[in-house]
């Protein structure tokens, strides 16, 4: 059963432009999500984060959106650079609980 | 230097084969975990210690087998090796009250 789905396997997007990656989630004790990146041949980082007390998160050219009544979660990247191809992975947790349910990931590829 | 540093990084074995796999981690944080990725599942759970004394099951922990010899590192055994525990291995640590997690470079096993 999973608990975090992200249901497109890849993307690819013209630098330049937006990318949209999703996440939906099952759990409504799930109450803290972060999106992490992973390159090939490293361990994922930590990209941006959001609290379910907030529907939007911003940091830099990275926009995290929160919708807790579809369950589901958003990242937006824009303007996307070629440096931004990589595997994207959402997680989920519930607050206190410091454990993690990952989804399986997107990749995005950044066309120059 | 990395923060957090896994050994090996690369390892095939066979079946039945005893292997360890170790985490060492300059970033002083008590929370360390192991996680497993397999191709479209995302990365799963395998245990994970909050403190020295203090280690938890995660969601697939039949197997596998951890220690935590000081605040610094934490290993990972399979006591027999099976096939399908082929798979990359991460190693995570973050920090008390903080969801952040800080991966090490992962460990690519293969079991024959």
């Amino acid at each position: 059963d999973q608990q975090v789905k992200q249901n497109s396997p890849s993307l690819s997007v013209q630098e330049g432009r937006i990318s949209i990656l999703n996440c939906d989630y099952t759990n409504s004790m799930f109450d803290y999500f972060l999106w992490y990146k992973k390159y090939p041949a490293e361990g994922p980082t930590f990209l941006i984060s959001i609290s379910s007390i907030k529907d939007k998160n911003e940091d830099g050219r990275f926009t995290v959106f929160l919708n807790k009544s579809a369950k589901h979660l958003s990242l937006h990247i824009v303007p996307s650079q070629p440096g931004d191809s990589a595997v994207y992975f959402c997680a989920a947790s519930s607050s206190g609980t410091y454990k993690y349910i990952f989804g399986t990931g997107t990749r995005l590829k950044v066309l120059a | 230097d990395a923060d957090v540093t896994q050994t090996p990084r690369n390892r095939i074995t066979k079946t039945g084969k005893r292997i360890m796999l170790e985490c060492s981690q300059t970033k002083g944080h008590d929370r360390m975990y192991w996680y497993r990725q397999d191709p479209g599942l995302g990365l799963q759970l395998i245990y994970y210690s909050f403190d020295v004394k203090d280690i938890n099951k995660g969601e697939i922990s039949d197997g596998y087998s951890v220690s935590r010899q000081a605040q610094a590192k934490f290993s990972l055994s399979l006591e027999s090796a099976i096939p399908n525990q082929t798979a990359l291995y991460f190693c995570a640590t973050s920090d008390v009250d903080s969801e952040k997690q800080y991966f090490g470079p992962g460990t690519r096993l293969t079991v024959t």
